[in-house]
């Protein structure tokens, strides 16, 4: 397998602009997380998915960020418009089916897209 | 409220040299704890899982140790390279359907 797949690896855009970050996940997987990790902040759980269900959008930062997950192997995460305060790189990991939870299991982590807002 | 941390901020040592990065946690109530792996520009790699009813995990020249009651996590790494040299995280779930709590990281250069 490829592993978790993201584009763009990199995006320069000026403030006010839309990005559009995608995720293709490990085939099999039916758990989705979006991160970001910046300097001050570390990594932040932004929003995860169920069964393409977004379950906990609570690190979602503000109405700017939307993401979805149309299918089982693809999710895109939306920042409209976007900020300098944004500049950070955006993770995507999924994980196998769990039987207790979905953060029982390991997550596996794309190379993630590193977002410069100017 | 769960918090996790790891210190030192960074370590350097030379290579062949058996080290030790530690991870503390404040809520001995954990579901399970994971050691993760970063190289500059890339993802996160996940080394070891340890489930909280675990006391350590192996794989290769990496073991990890769970010590619930005293909040605490060490991932020993034997024999270092220099390709160990990367940001190693650790992070906690509280519970299965809780997201992690992520330690800030330890920065480990190994010497040639």
């Amino acid at each position: 397998d490829a592993g978790v797949i993201q584009s763009p690896r990199h995006e320069v855009t000026e403030m006010g602009q839309e990005v559009t970050l995608r995720c293709k996940p490990i085939s099999g997987h039916n758990s989705l997380f979006w991160y970001r990790q910046t300097m001050m902040r570390g990594l932040e759980l932004l929003i995860y998915f169920n069964n393409n269900v977004p379950i906990d959008d609570s690190g979602m930062p503000e109405d700017r960020f939307s993401a979805k997950m149309p299918n089982a192997s693809f999710s895109t995460l939306k920042i409209q418009p976007s900020e300098p305060r944004d500049s950070a790189v955006y993770f995507c990991a999924s994980s196998f089916p769990g039987t207790s939870g979905p953060f029982q299991e390991t997550q596996y982590f794309g190379p993630g897209t590193r977002l410069l807002v100017l | 409220k769960q918090e996790v941390t790891q210190i030192p901020a960074a370590l350097s040592v030379p290579e062949g040299e058996n080290l030790v990065l530690n991870c503390s946690f404040t809520d001995s109530a954990i579901y399970n704890l994971q050691w993760f792996r970063q190289d500059p520009g890339k993802g996160l790699t996940s080394l070891l899982l340890i489930q909280s009813s675990q006391r350590e995990q192996t794989s290769g020249r990496l073991n990890a140790s769970l010590d619930k009651s005293s909040g605490r996590s060490t991932l020993y790494i034997a024999a270092s390279q220099p390709g160990d040299s990367a940001t190693y995280l650790c992070a906690v779930s509280p519970d299965s359907n809780y997201q992690l709590i992520w330690g800030a990281g330890t920065k480990l250069i190994i010497k040639p």
